[in-house]
């Protein structure tokens, strides 16, 4: 069983829609994080959460939207997406805050295309 | 705003060649970490180096920190398929975050 679980894997909506992505790890990490992965462009941190707590949201518009119900879980609410929202979202985890030491744990990501 | 720039962009190889890819910064870093991302999952992490000029293997992977903890560099020995894939660099930003390189993308044919 790998060590960070993200749901759907593939995910096309339009733009009207709501949806959410799904994270799960249980690794007994307690940081968690939303990336996002463009093409053509380096990783882009979304999120942080420590221990259930918002610690970062590096300027993420409104229409994305976090929530972590507890340390093993990570939610992203997305509605009135863009086209140019479409990217691999990755989920990550540390066992140390900011994987100074130990690194991210990624899960495989979803691929989201908005139409 | 920190940059890190990797290089080459781009790299396709034949099966047995050595290689080496580089990742540059005009900043000092703590620490320096690689990943590897293969098509359709994410990044997983390779190694961690936290001292200048220090270099770490990983089989046929050889990592090296700068001396002045400013770039790094992964040279890979007789390259196989099995290494194909994107390679990010990331430091410390921060208290709470890492950011990442460009990337190499790396094809090796057999």
């Amino acid at each position: 069983e790998t060590g960070v679980t993200q749901t759907p894997r593939h995910l096309v909506m339009g733009m009207t829609n709501k949806k959410s992505l799904k994270c799960e790890q249980h690794l007994g990490h307690n940081a968690m994080y939303w990336y996002k992965q463009s093409a053509k462009k380096p990783l882009e941190l979304m999120f942080v959460y420590n221990f259930k707590e918002q610690t970062e949201n590096n300027s993420v518009p409104s229409r994305f939207s976090p929530e972590c119900p507890n340390s093993s879980h990570l939610f992203l609410h997305l509605h009135t997406l863009q086209p140019e929202d479409s990217a691999l979202y990755l989920c990550a985890s540390s066992q140390d805050f900011a994987g100074r030491m130990y690194g991210y744990t990624f899960g495989s990501g979803t691929r989201l295309t908005v139409v | 705003t920190q940059l890190l720039e990797q290089s080459p962009q781009f790299l396709s190889i034949q099966e047995g060649e050595n290689l080496t890819v580089y990742c540059n910064s005009s900043s000092v870093f703590s620490s320096l970490q690689w990943y590897r991302q293969e098509p359709g999952e994410g990044p997983v992490l390779l190694v961690t180096v936290v001292t200048g000029g220090e270099v770490k293997k990983l089989k046929r992977l050889t990592f090296q920190f700068g001396d002045a903890r400013k770039d790094s560099s992964l040279h890979i020995t007789a390259a196989q398929p099995g290494d194909t894939g994107l390679y990010l660099c990331a430091v410390a930003s921060g208290t709470y975050k890492y950011i990442f390189g460009t990337g190499t993308r790396l094809k090796v044919l057999a």
